[in-house]
């Protein structure tokens, strides 16, 4: 089956303006994370949905920062009045949390959306 | 804290040389460890995990628990080696959340 995808791949904004990136998880994984990737920052855990429990948003960094996951399926990650230090690679990520099957751990990347706020 | 920390940013070497990726965790007990790589305009992706003990495109990683280390080696680097590594370690102990290290950039030139 096909791998988690994302979009857009590229979005250049302007600064104050608002972006929705979006992540399509792969079909029965109930895990979702949001990353964030600068240059030299490493992966910064942004949230975290499993199933329909309520997310871990503790990694947003703030309040302009949102997700949401209809559905238990797509997710939306939205940055409202874009800075330039939003600018970042936004990576999504989902994994087999299934307490019935035997659960590696490992987590399926997207090939990230690329912003950039001028 | 418990974390993952890989202490170089960037790992220079040429081909054919031994290269070594260093990653140190402050977990007590045996954690499961792994290494992600992320090829040039490629996705992040698990290179190998702890627990299988096994070989992948001539890296391997062993759970040093005495100097608490799981260093990514390989003999002899290939330039198609050169990407990012993470290490990290997978959800536990109650923690959904799993743990990367900061990465670290290899270039093998030619």
């Amino acid at each position: 089956g096909a791998g988690v995808s994302q979009s857009p791949s590229n979005k250049v904004t302007e600064k104050g303006k608002d972006v929705e990136l979006r992540c399509d998880p792969i079909s029965g994984h109930t895990a979702l994370y949001w990353y964030r990737q600068s240059l030299g920052q490493g992966l910064e855990f942004l949230i975290y949905f499993q199933g329909n429990s309520a997310p871990d948003k503790s990694g947003l960094p703030s309040d302009r920062f949102s997700a949401e996951r209809t559905g238990g399926s797509v997710s939306t990650l939205t940055i409202q009045r874009t800075q330039q230090e939003d600018s970042a690679v936004y990576l999504c990520a989902s994994s087999l949390r299934d307490p019935h099957r035997v659960n590696t751990g490992e987590l399926f990347f997207g090939e990230g959306s690329r912003l950039t706020v001028l | 804290a418990q974390r993952v920390t890989q202490p170089e940013k960037l790992l220079s070497v040429f081909k054919g040389a031994p290269v070594e990726l260093k990653c140190n965790y402050s977990y007590s007990g045996s954690p499961e460890l792994f290494w992600y790589v992320q090829y040039s305009r490629q996705r992040l992706q698990l290179l190998l995990r702890h627990i299988s003990r096994e070989s992948i495109k001539g890296f391997t990683a062993d759970l040093n628990k005495g100097e608490t280390s799981f260093h990514l080696k390989k003999p002899f680097a290939q330039e198609e080696d050169s990407a990012m590594y993470y290490c990290a370690r997978p959800p536990a102990g109650g923690s959904y959340i799993p743990t990367f290290g900061r990465g670290t950039s290899l270039i093998v030139h030619p």
